[in-house]
């Protein structure tokens, strides 16, 4: 079956600085990988997702993730955070092999400091 | 374009009572999801729809947990009786077609708590 773990569970960086969540996966084939951003009070919102073709992933916000087979991992980034980032960053795996079950991680809560 | 409705937003309630939650996809997406959310986890699949059949509802606690999705539209997912264990977010998705490579849109969910 496959699982996600993202290893931090909080991270504080300041306005401006530059962002890395990190998500490592365990999946036998290719996956199918998501990052989602949920704010309080509301529901996820898809960032990116990787499928095949290029490993370096552009999403929306400004945000991009690359996908490591050798390390099996879907790191997302930022060079430069605004305040309004500040959200709970969830990554998930996708099966290959029909339906569509999303696994999801625990989670990183990122706070920004101004 | 409207997205995935769910209601109510918050509920509270007495352990053993019953509960209903509603959903309204995306028009036009065929595929429903109901997640369940608990406090400092990620959400967890409880059951898809393909239209009105189910695709798969392996996590679905059976024996208190029910949901449905008549003519393949709104879904109503209830539990009966509660847990204080069943307090979490229940989370709505809708995706157009149900494949891996598919899109799911959530609802704003409904928190629910269980004393």
């Amino acid at each position: 079956a496959q699982s996600v773990t993202q290893p931090d569970i909080h991270i504080t960086v300041s306005e401006g600085a530059s962002l890395e969540l990190r998500c490592n996966y365990s999946y036998g084939a290719t996956p199918y990988l998501f990052w989602y951003v949920q704010s309080p009070g509301q529901g996820l919102q898809l960032l990116l997702k990787y499928f095949s073709g290029d490993t370096l992933v552009q999403g929306i916000k400004g945000f991009e993730a690359e996908f490591k087979r050798s390390q099996s991992s879907f790191n997302l980034r930022k060079p430069s955070v605004h305040w309004s980032d500040a959200a709970e960053y969830f990554c998930a795996v996708a099966t290959t092999g029909g339906g569509n079950k999303l696994t999801f991680g625990t989670g990183t809560q990122l706070k920004v400091e101004l | 374009e409207a997205g995935v409705a769910q209601s109510p937003r918050y509920k509270i309630i007495e352990k053993r009572q019953s509960v209903a939650f509603w959903c309204n996809p995306i028009s036009g997406h065929a595929t429903l999801y109901w997640y369940q959310q608990i406090l400092g986890q990620g959400p967890k699949l409880l059951i898809q729809f393909q239209n009105n059949g189910v695709v798969d509802d392996s996590q679905l606690p059976k024996d208190r947990f029910s949901a449905e999705r008549l003519k393949g539209v709104d879904s109503t997912l209830k539990i009966q009786p509660a847990k204080l264990e069943d307090s979490a977010v229940y989370l709505c998705a809708s995706s157009l077609v149900g494949t891996s490579a598919d899109t799911q849109y959530f609802g704003p969910g409904t928190r629910l708590t269980v004393l």
